[in-house]
């Protein structure tokens, strides 16, 4: 079967670096996005990697190995607001979205 | 700005009762898409459309139904409610050139509770 993994939940400082590891097992493999999800609102676009390597966007970057499986989203300088889920999703080879279930991220000051 | 409205962001409906839940998109999109968000799970796709009166099968499209008469609406319905759709709804759009990185506009949500 089709698989994303994401830890649940992660806690990390005001002004830290956090990552936000996800792996995956699909059936095929056409891009991975990261959304980011506020409380109680819409889910909002971050970043789509279909390359490995780095993809850096301000504060946020994400990285992508195809070969492992595996991407994780980088968050420098947290801030309050970054306080949110993030949201792991793979295309599939039927150009499917498959998404994981999100990390629940603390910021703390 | 894009947008993505739903109707209701918050419902309290019976078991048995008729849903419908609609969302509007001011983006010209082709792509519509309705899925339920529950704890501890990734989003689930209940329907999506690509074109107005087209309408696919999603991973759970049981006990739900969709319209599309126009473009830029795109409804669900629960024809019968059971307390186990009690969840939250997330309507998304998306452009059909799009469909390689496929980013998608979503609405705020609609909060279902059958009791």
């Amino acid at each position: 079967g089709q698989n994303i993994d994401q830890p649940t939940e992660m806690t990390a400082t005001e002004g830290a670096i956090v990552q936000i590891n996800c792996t995956y097992q699909t059936s095929g493999f056409n891009g991975l996005f990261w959304y980011q999800q506020h409380a109680g609102e819409a889910p909002t676009f971050l970043s789509y990697n279909v390359l490995d390597g780095l993809e850096e966007k301000g504060r946020f970057s994400s990285f992508l190995s195809r070969s492992k499986g595996y991407s994780y989203l980088l968050l420098k300088e947290l801030q309050m607001k970054d306080s949110a889920s993030y949201l792991c999703a793979v295309i599939d080879s039927n150009y499917q979205l498959i998404w994981g279930a999100g990390t629940k991220l603390i910021i703390k000051p | 700005d894009v947008k993505v409205t739903q109707s209701s962001r918050y419902l309290v409906k019976r078991t048995g009762e008729k849903v419908f839940l609609e969302c509007v998109q001011d983006m010209d999109h082709e792509n519509m898409f309705w899925y339920r968000q529950d704890p501890g799970l990734g989003l689930r796709l209940i329907y999506f459309s690509y074109d107005v009166k087209m309408k696919e099968k999603g991973d759970i499209p049981e006990g739900y139904s969709v319209s599309r008469e126009k473009k830029e609406r795109f409804s669900l319905i629960l024809e019968s409610a059971s307390t186990n759709q009690t969840s939250m709804y997330l309507c998304a759009s998306s452009l059909l050139t799009d469909r390689t990185t496929g980013e998608l506009f979503f609405g705020e949500g609609s909060r279902l509770t059958v009791l």
